[in-house]
């Protein structure tokens, strides 16, 4: 059975970094294309970062140059380092597997990164 | 990138059909056949309902339906029940290995 746990989330002041963790089972990270998602509190979807099946990463505007998107294969674990954060990134951030469609067809409960003095 | 724009809310009786639009750009939507449309529900994560502008995803009932045109696509659903209500949000591969989400529409069931 495919699952997704991401963790790591949590309250970090302004301009401070943290690692979020997306733990899979049921399938290879390596085999697909991982994706973050992230919501801030009541508003809508917004895509963050993606690692390619072969290694590749990308980023959205708003994030590149603060996140980085990894992954270790031996833990079968997906990473997003998230540094100086600031209140635009509170949101709950969600990793998703891509379904060989260029669709995410399963997504983790996702962690919260709350960002505050 | 600028994210593909959705109505903010819909809405219908139990048995209507609604429609849900999703307006992109020729970067977007309007060149590449990857739309794809999520159902997320209060505290929960997203699920996929439709991908691929109109594919539906094992254990999707039938009345999700998924079409394209130009740079707007749409979901349509058929039959609606109270448990369609929910937040929904389209998604297109755009240039340069990226994706957009919509702002997301909230469905009432009336």
């Amino acid at each position: 059975e495919v699952q997704l746990v991401e963790s790591g989330g949590g309250l970090i002041q302004p301009g401070g970094s943290l690692r979020l963790s997306c733990a899979a089972s049921g399938f290879a990270v390596n085999s697909v294309y991982m994706t973050w998602v992230r919501q801030a509190p009541g508003k809508g979807l917004e895509w963050a970062s993606v690692i390619f099946s072969g290694g590749n990463t990308y980023y959205a505007d708003p994030v590149k140059g603060r996140f980085t998107i990894s992954r270790d294969n031996s833990k079968n674990t997906v990473y997003l380092e998230v540094s100086s954060l600031g209140s635009e990134d509170m949101a709950v951030y969600y990793c998703a597997r891509d379904n060989s469609g260029w669709a995410l067809d399963y997504w983790g409960p996702g962690t919260l990164v709350t960002v505050s003095s | 990138q600028s994210a593909l724009t959705q109505p903010p809310s819909a809405s219908g009786s139990p048995g209507q059909s609604v429609t849900i639009s999703c307006t992109g750009t020729s970067s977007d939507i309007g060149v590449y056949n990857y739309v794809s449309w999520y159902q997320q529900h209060p505290g929960k994560a997203p699920k996929l309902m439709i991908y691929e502008v109109s594919k539906r995803p094992s254990g999707v009932p039938d009345r999700f339906s998924g079409s394209k045109s130009g740079n707007t696509a749409s979901l349509t659903v058929f039959g609606l029940q109270a448990e369609d209500e929910a937040d929904y949000y389209c998604n297109s591969y755009a240039d340069s290995n990226k994706w957009v989400f919509g702002g997301g529409t909230k469905l009432t069931v009336l």
